[in-house]
């Protein structure tokens, strides 16, 4: 059974870089070939998504947060990360990381139980 | 920016049957928009319900089917419980690597 579990801190200062990393049991995260993907959702609010890497290491991300993204895989590790830099406290939110399908298509099939984070000073 | 909406509300009668739509600002929504639903009760992760229009994912009851009607995605609950409650979300791929969500839909059940 495949699981994914978030983890980094609960809290960072406004114009600080976010951290997560999100740690894969269950699969190897470099075969397959699947999409590893971020998605956050702010209190009370929709599911965004934030950006997904590929096995091979290649990404893509939302437009509206493109420059401040970056995703990387730590292979050695089983684990997959997430930056995102000069945060606001619009980006406080919980933030799921999630695995695709064995088809591109598919966003996500499983998916981590989410990790708060808190952009405050 | 192109917007993908989802009606805020809906409700339904225990057994009855819904459908909740999937449609974008601007065109229509079509299969080569891979659309899925997800389901999210509070506190809890979402939960992947249909991916590529109307397939199902693992062990999702077959009361649940997705289709496209007219220009838009849609997702119907057939035979409605109590635990079908809560926000439903459909996800879009936009060409290029990019998938954007819905505002979703708050379904209840009484």
């Amino acid at each position: 059974q495949v699981q994914l579990q978030e983890s980094g801190p609960g809290l960072v200062k406004p114009s600080q870089t976010l951290s997560l990393t999100c740690t894969v049991s269950g699969d190897s995260i470099n075969s397959g070939g699947y999409y590893w993907s971020w998605i956050r959702q702010p209190a009370g609010k929709g599911l965004e998504w934030v950006g997904r890497i590929y096995t091979s290491g290649s990404t893509n991300n939302n437009p509206s947060l493109n420059s401040r993204v970056s995703i990387s895989l730590d292979t050695s590790k089983n684990q997959f990360s997430l930056k995102l830099s000069s945060v606001t406290a619009a980006d406080t939110a919980v933030y799921y990381c999630a695995r695709g399908g064995v088809h591109w298509y598919v966003l996500a099939d499983y998916w981590g139980q989410g990790t708060l984070v808190t952009v405050s000073s | 920016q192109t917007v993908v909406t989802q009606e805020p509300s809906f409700s339904v009668s225990p057994g009855g049957t819904v459908t909740l739509t999937c449609a974008l600002s601007s065109g229509s929504v079509s299969t080569t928009y891979y659309p899925s639903w997800y389901h999210q009760t509070p506190g809890q992760a979402p939960r992947t319900l249909i991916y590529n229009t109307a397939t199902r994912s693992s062990g999702v009851p077959d009361r649940f089917s997705g289709s496209i009607l007219g220009n838009k995605a849609a997702l119907t609950i057939t035979g409605a419980q109590a635990d079908d409650e809560s926000d439903y979300y459909c996800a879009l791929y936009m060409g290029g690597g990019i998938w954007v969500f819905g505002g979703g839909t708050k379904l209840t059940v009484l």
